[in-house]
């Protein structure tokens, strides 16, 4: 597609339900980025893909995330037993190998943990 | 542990008049910053972007200064206009590895 798609845009959860967050990349794009953004701040980095590779998975919050790319294109982001302090959007980004291109970021994907 | 820092959280001008967009950052290894532009309930666009062997990169409107020194660089917008209201969002990556982005400020320009 033209861009980075991810759905569903908006998720509400009941704590304790499981999620999942889809991103469809630009084709082609090699390098896939997941960013949490709480309200009021910057996004902040969770993983990063690299083809099929997960090469940081450093900020993840806790071991109840879990990211996956396994064909190299589509990515899920999976969240279980889901808590209210994981309400934030998601951001999925795609580049090229060499981000100095800079990341193009999805719409993202708002969740409300109730 | 913020590494990029923007500590205005709003700005307001006037059409017409130069925004100045302000970001400091702590990482000495950070190689590459970039300005993200982002609308409500839309992704951040990528707006312009400087290497770190460079001081200054400049896209029409939009001129973005680095001082390694200080470890500070800020985004110009000149003139403003009301369509450049959006959050702006400054980031900065080492080595072309994952991005670390500031809080945003808020610009509004009044017509």
């Amino acid at each position: 597609g033209a861009g980075v798609s991810q759905s569903p845009r908006y998720k509400v959860a009941k704590r304790g339900q499981d999620v999942a967050l889809r991103c469809d990349p630009i084709s082609g794009h090699v390098s896939l980025f997941w960013y949490q953004q709480a309200l009021g701040q910057g996004p902040e980095f969770l993983t990063y893909f690299q083809n099929e590779a997960q090469l940081d998975k450093s900020g993840l919050p806790s071991d109840r995330f879990f990211a996956e790319r396994p064909e190299g294109s589509v990515s899920t982001l999976k969240i279980q037993r889901t808590q209210q302090e994981d309400s934030a959007v998601y951001l999925c980004a795609s580049s090229l190998a060499i981000p100095n291109y800079g990341y193009t970021f999805g719409s993202g994907t708002r969740l409300t943990v109730v | 542990d913020q590494q990029v820092k923007q500590n205005s959280p709003s700005l307001s001008v006037q059409e017409g008049r130069i925004s100045i967009l302000n970001c400091d950052y702590t990482n000495s290894m950070f190689d590459y910053f970039l300005w993200y532009k982002k609308y409500p309930a839309e992704g951040p666009t990528f707006l312009i972007s400087i290497s770190s062997i460079k001081d200054k990169n400049e896209d029409g409107r939009f001129t973005v200064f680095l001082n390694k020194s200080a470890k500070h660089l800020s985004l110009h917008i000149v003139p403003s206009q009301p369509g450049d209201s959006a959050v702006y969002f400054c980031a900065a990556s080492a080595d072309n590895n994952d991005m670390r982005f500031g809080a945003g400020t808020r610009l509004t320009v009044k017509p």
